[in-house]
């Protein structure tokens, strides 16, 4: 059962284009993930969310948990080929201790 | 620098063989997970550890064994070795008690089951 369901899930788009990816859930989570792993190697922690509503920047990704803490978004602007990649979002319970659900990834293809 | 580190990085085997897949971390982290990946899966928690000595079982277990003697090591056991079983591995720890923690993951094994 896939709790975690990411749509796009592929993307191709021309450097300079903004773009949503979405992650979505029936559960509720008590913190959101967001991670980026690059071809041949593990992935990488972008961002973490824990309350609902909130919303976080990194330089050109916006990154925003759901009010009720079943979805979050993933927004680029102005994308680079430097943002190619899978992009996984992973939730997680305090109730146990670390462990995550990942979802089902969405592959960014920045073209120049 | 701290890092985890999987090897080997790419393997072929038969099947039927048993076959292990070392992780490594130099984090001290007390939380250890193995993960397969397959397209249109994402990352699947195969076993878990949050200590020496303790053990647990994830969503897709069936075939695999861990073992957990110190806090840098978590190698993973294929028993029986299945085509079904060809993937892409990561390992990756924690630290313990953030509720919230980031994982580092390593840089993967390729496994390959003929």
């Amino acid at each position: 059962t896939q709790l975690l369901e990411q749509s796009p899930q592929f993307l191709s788009i021309q450097e300079g284009e903004n773009l949503t990816v979405y992650c979505n859930s029936s559960s509720v989570f008590s913190s959101l993930q967001w991670y980026r792993q690059e071809p041949g190697e593990g992935p990488v922690l972008l961002v973490t969310v824990v309350t609902g509503g909130e919303v976080k920047k990194l330089k050109r990704l916006t990154f925003q948990f759901g009010d009720a803490r079943k979805d979050s978004s993933l927004h680029i602007t102005a994308a680079q080929p430097g943002d190619t990649g899978l992009y996984l979002c992973a939730g997680g319970w305090l109730s146990n201790t670390d462990k995550l659900i990942f979802g089902t990834g969405t592959r960014l293809q920045v073209f120049p | 620098d701290a890092e985890i580190t999987q090897s080997p990085r790419h393997k072929i085997t038969e099947t039927g063989r048993q076959v292990t897949l070392a992780c490594h971390q130099t984090w001290n982290h007390n939380n250890m997970f193995w993960y397969r990946q397959d397209l249109g899966h994402g990352l699947r928690l195969i076993h878990y550890s949050y200590g020496v000595q303790d053990t647990n079982k994830g969503e897709v277990s069936d075939g695999y064994s861990v073992s957990r003697s110190n806090t840098e090591d978590l190698p993973l056991t294929l028993e029986s070795a299945a085509s079904s079983q060809t993937s892409v591995y990561f390992c990756a720890s924690s630290e313990t008690g953030t509720g919230v923690g980031e994982q580092f993951f390593g840089p993967g094994t390729r496994l390959t089951v003929l």
